[in-house]
């Protein structure tokens, strides 16, 4: 399966400071999520955007979904040092929903306390 | 949210054994779960799709008779490695989707295995 890509692949940024993440993927999609994932653990859903969708916010997140370009971003505002973790985009492939997800390679963000 | 859990959360075996994973949905059925394999640093990277009282489905690349999967019923699914080998070692995640209205799909905490 074709997995999307990210950058940076790593981030290392002070507390306080905004956190800004990029995902691209291949095909066409129903829908994109982004996760975190703390080391050696599971991973948390954090927000997920729709096609139809241009940006959401949760909290300090914030997505935005560009369908032309095939790519979102992921900005986290003033971090804190419990966000250090990666964090992985997924899409949700057409055509057909199957809840099959697509990961991104991941970006690791350290923020520094 | 919805909790899946994972057992066990680590195993160590000796090359040639078998190792079997439960991954279980706690408060909402799912018809459908899946299983990752994450190396270190790397991403997740779909093993197969496992469908209640059917088949998986394997993805391109994974050997279905060394990866057993059975769903059994609608809050169990078991992922089982067969004769296990020291590249079989690796961080396996499961997750369901609960398919109400909402799309969200929960993941397991994972589960470490180390082949000897």
């Amino acid at each position: 399966s074709q997995q999307g890509e990210e950058d940076p692949q790593a981030l290392s940024i002070q507390e306080g400071e905004n956190a800004t993440m990029n995902c691209s993927y291949k095909t066409s999609i129903n829908n994109l999520q982004w996760y975190r994932q703390n080391s050696g653990r599971g991973l948390v859903h954090l927000i997920l955007i729709r096609s139809n969708e241009r940006e959401k916010h949760s909290g300090r997140l914030r997505v935005t979904l560009d369908t032309s370009k095939k790519s979102s971003s992921l900005l986290i505002t003033a971090s804190r040092a419990a966000d250090t973790a990666s964090y992985f985009c997924a899409t949700d492939a057409l055509p057909s929903n199957t809840g099959k997800l697509i990961f991104g390679q991941g970006t690791t963000l350290q923020v520094k306390p | 949210g919805a909790v899946v859990s994972q057992h066990p959360s680590r195993v160590i075996c000796k090359s040639g054994t078998s190792v079997k994973i439960e991954c279980r949905s706690l408060d909402f059925q799912a018809t459908t779960m899946f299983w990752y394999r994450q190396f270190p640093k790397q991403s997740l990277m779909l093993m197969a799709t496992s469908n209640e009282g059917s088949k998986a489905t394997y993805e391109q690349g994974v050997e279905k008779d060394k990866f057993l999967i059975n769903h059994a019923s609608l809050t169990l699914s078991t992922l089982t490695v067969t004769s296990a080998h020291p590249e079989d070692s690796s961080f396996y995640i499961c997750s369901a989707r609960d398919f109400g209205p909402g799309e969200t799909q929960y993941f397991g905490p994972g589960t470490r295995l180390l082949v000897l």
